[in-house]
């Protein structure tokens, strides 16, 4: 029954490692995005894809790479992890862009611990 | 200047009392305008969307959007314990923008016994 899921809930590693995130959304949903969530609590937009195709990609370093191998699944790799990259990850969907409105829905988050 | 701002609080209100969480942005062309709701260690919850100058009202939460001004506001009335939590302003411009939210720094709210 879950709307946006992602999997793993929590994640801890050693600077360097290279880890990824999935999302997955049951809700129809054309528009997928990853927002970072940092220790002050404000919640950043890093990538949005619309039907598997890259539209946002707001100066992420390129250690980040998305991937979205259908409308229904976008996936956070991050490559040589940093003490900084420490954060939630949020995973969210949205209708369409189309639709104009933009009501967007978040996934559980991801607790990504750097050590 | 932030794109989205709010006052961070704690606001702090009696139980039963209206909470007014306010919220400004600086980008004129913004269409879209979103309250979430976030508890500590969750997600954030959408429970509010309003597209026009006015007041929408769902339940005991009413959001009020004036454009001239770039100001939304979110009403909470009767707040319960149960309400304490962070609120997020989150605002959208062009849908061919890649849709994406801007987000305020967030209120957090404290509703007491």
């Amino acid at each position: 029954d879950t709307a946006v899921s992602q999997t793993p809930k929590y994640l801890v590693t050693q600077m360097g490692n290279d880890k990824s995130i999935k999302c997955e959304q049951n809700l129809g949903h054309d528009t997928m995005y990853w927002y970072k969530q940092d220790s002050k609590k404000f919640l950043k937009i890093m990538f949005s894809y619309n039907n598997k195709e890259l539209i946002i990609n707001e100066t992420v370093p390129n250690r980040f790479s998305p991937k979205s191998p259908d409308k229904a699944h976008l996936n956070l790799h991050i490559n040589s992890l940093e003490l900084g990259d420490s954060a939630v990850y949020f995973c969210a969907s949205s209708q369409g862009l189309a639709k104009g409105y933009n009501e967007q829905f978040f996934g559980p988050g991801t607790r990504l611990t750097v050590l | 200047q932030k794109e989205v701002e709010q006052n961070s609080g704690p606001l702090s209100v009696p139980e039963g009392a209206i909470a007014s969480l306010n919220c400004t942005y600086s980008d004129r062309v913004s269409q879209s305008f979103f309250w979430y709701r976030q508890y500590s260690g969750k997600s954030p919850e959408l429970i509010m969307s309003i597209y026009s100058n006015g007041d929408k009202e769902d339940g005991r939460f009413t959001a009020q959007l004036n454009k001239a001004s770039q100001y939304v506001s979110l009403l909470i009335r009767d707040s319960q314990p149960s309400d304490s939590a962070t609120y997020l302003c989150a605002v959208s411009t062009y849908y061919n923008q890649g849709g994406k939210l801007i987000f305020g720094q967030g209120t957090e709210l404290s509703v007491k016994p």
